[in-house]
């Protein structure tokens, strides 16, 4: 089945600990991304990714890294910096690179800082 | 800048009853539209999108949406609504290039009553 997966379903991390969200496609999608979605506050971007080794940061940017070595896969790190982790995330992909089209969702990453 | 705003947080609705989801959003141009659904704990699933052409869009699960230039409006609307619609649904503009990039309501949470 063709899809994007996100693991794991939940995290547990302790605070001042980088941890790092998997996200993988085999859509065959030029474009991805990264949200987060707090109650309330709808879906925030992270970070966004038109081509592999190419991201430009989102709305909310500050205590989160990414990557994109390969098409498929674009992993998002949050880092000791980020003040308020615990959040759920979202990763999603569009077929064509720097065309709003419709955007594919995985699953979601629960994460919980303890 | 791109806005989009859900003026209703959550609606109750009875089971049979027709339902109508609001969104306003704040564009120049003619943007892109979408609504989403997204069951607890899960992604986002699209419902329907309008581009172009005809303001009334046929989507899943026996939803519509109507653009309204005028209005600045994309309302969500079903006839008959069913307890599996539960749930929170998004509303999304997208820019013609915008490089891919979706802005989200706030969303509105639907409880369906027997």
């Amino acid at each position: 089945d063709g899809g994007i997966t996100q693991s794991p379903k939940y995290l547990f991390r302790k605070e001042g600990q980088n941890v790092t969200l998997s996200c993988e496609q085999n859509l065959n999608h030029d474009a991805m991304y990264w949200y987060r979605q707090d109650p309330g506050q709808g879906l925030r971007l992270i970070y966004y990714s038109q081509i592999v080794n190419d991201f430009q940061k989102g709305d909310i940017a500050e205590g989160y890294s990414v990557s994109r070595e390969k098409k498929e896969s674009f992993p998002l790190t949050v880092t000791s910096a980020q003040k308020n982790p615990t959040a759920f995330y979202l990763c999603a992909s569009s077929p064509l690179a720097g065309s709003t089209d419709t955007q594919y969702f995985g699953p979601g990453t629960r994460l919980t800082v303890l | 800048a791109q806005s989009v705003t859900q003026p209703d947080i959550h609606i109750t609705v009875s089971e049979g009853a027709s339902l109508e989801l609001r969104c306003n959003y704040s564009y120049g141009a003619t943007p892109y539209l979408f609504w989403y659904v997204q069951s607890p704990g899960q992604g986002l699933q699209l419902l329907l999108k309008y581009f172009s052409g005809d303001t009334l869009v046929q989507g899943i699960k026996g939803f519509e949406a109507e653009f309204k230039r005028s209005q600045s409006s994309f309302n969500l609307r079903k006839p008959s609504v069913h307890w599996s619609d539960a749930a929170e649904y998004f509303c999304a503009v997208g820019a013609v290039g915008g490089r891919g990039k979706l802005i989200f309501g706030q969303g509105t949470e639907l409880s369906v009553k027997p």
